[in-house]
């Protein structure tokens, strides 16, 4: 069975700019949850996507958003973007909504280079 | 608002040694409590979940206790690898999602 995958592995940008990430979750999962990952702040949750309707939202501006698609795959969307948002950005697929006692599948990561 | 602690200095063990990692969490009656491990660079991988009525559970080296009235848990390696270098993740359920801890990171020197 074919982990999660996600694309761009790297990505860099400049200040001002919007980027888009992609997240295949494992065939048969639903659930699609996006985390920023920074060295001081750890692991963020961001948002979660359940059958195409987002579940839960983090503590981030609306310049994050995301969007699920039929066959599950995810992507999210930072716009105007700004050196702060310099991270590593996982996503995570799993068989039923976050919160339930089950395991979360983490892809490899994108990571977000702002310049 | 809930708070996860895990001890933020990185742990230095010698290879054959137990390592206890701790993860303290307050403001919070968790149902559950999950383990992750962490390699640089790549996303974390699920280790073990203990429920709430579970005192301890194990998996080959790995063993983990759940004290609800101490508000913490502990994760420990048996005969410790270098290998076994990597951070190591709690996560606790919040509000319709997996909140995590900051991490600690093991060291274990051949």
């Amino acid at each position: 069975k074919a982990g999660v995958t996600q694309t761009p592995r790297y990505l860099i940008k400049t200040r001002g700019q919007q980027v888009t990430l992609s997240c295949s979750p494992i065939s048969g999962h639903r659930s699609v949850s996006w985390y920023q990952q920074t060295p001081g702040q750890g692991l963020q949750f961001l948002f979660e996507y359940f059958s195409e309707t987002q579940r839960n939202k983090g503590n981030f501006p609306g310049r994050f958003s995301g969007r699920q698609f039929s066959n599950s795959r995810s992507e999210m969307n930072v716009s105007t973007l700004e050196l702060g948002d310099s991270a590593l950005y996982l996503c995570a697929s799993s068989s039923i909504p976050s919160g339930g006692d089950n395991e979360q599948f983490f892809g490899p990561g994108t990571r977000l280079t702002v310049l | 608002s809930q708070k996860i602690e895990q001890n933020s200095e990185a742990l230095n063990i010698q290879e054959g040694k137990t390592a206890t990692l701790t993860c303290n969490y307050t403001n919070y009656s968790p149902a559950y409590l999950q383990w992750y491990r962490q390699d640089p660079g790549r996303g974390p991988v699920f280790l073990l979940l203990i429920r709430e009525n579970e005192k301890e559970k194990r998996k080959e080296r790995l063993k983990v206790t759940f004290d609800t009235t101490l508000k913490q848990s502990l994760f420990h390696i048996t005969a410790s690898q270098p290998a076994d270098s990597a951070t190591y993740l709690c996560a606790l359920p919040g509000g319709y999602k997996l909140i995590f801890g900051s991490g600690t990171r093991l060291l274990v020197r051949p």
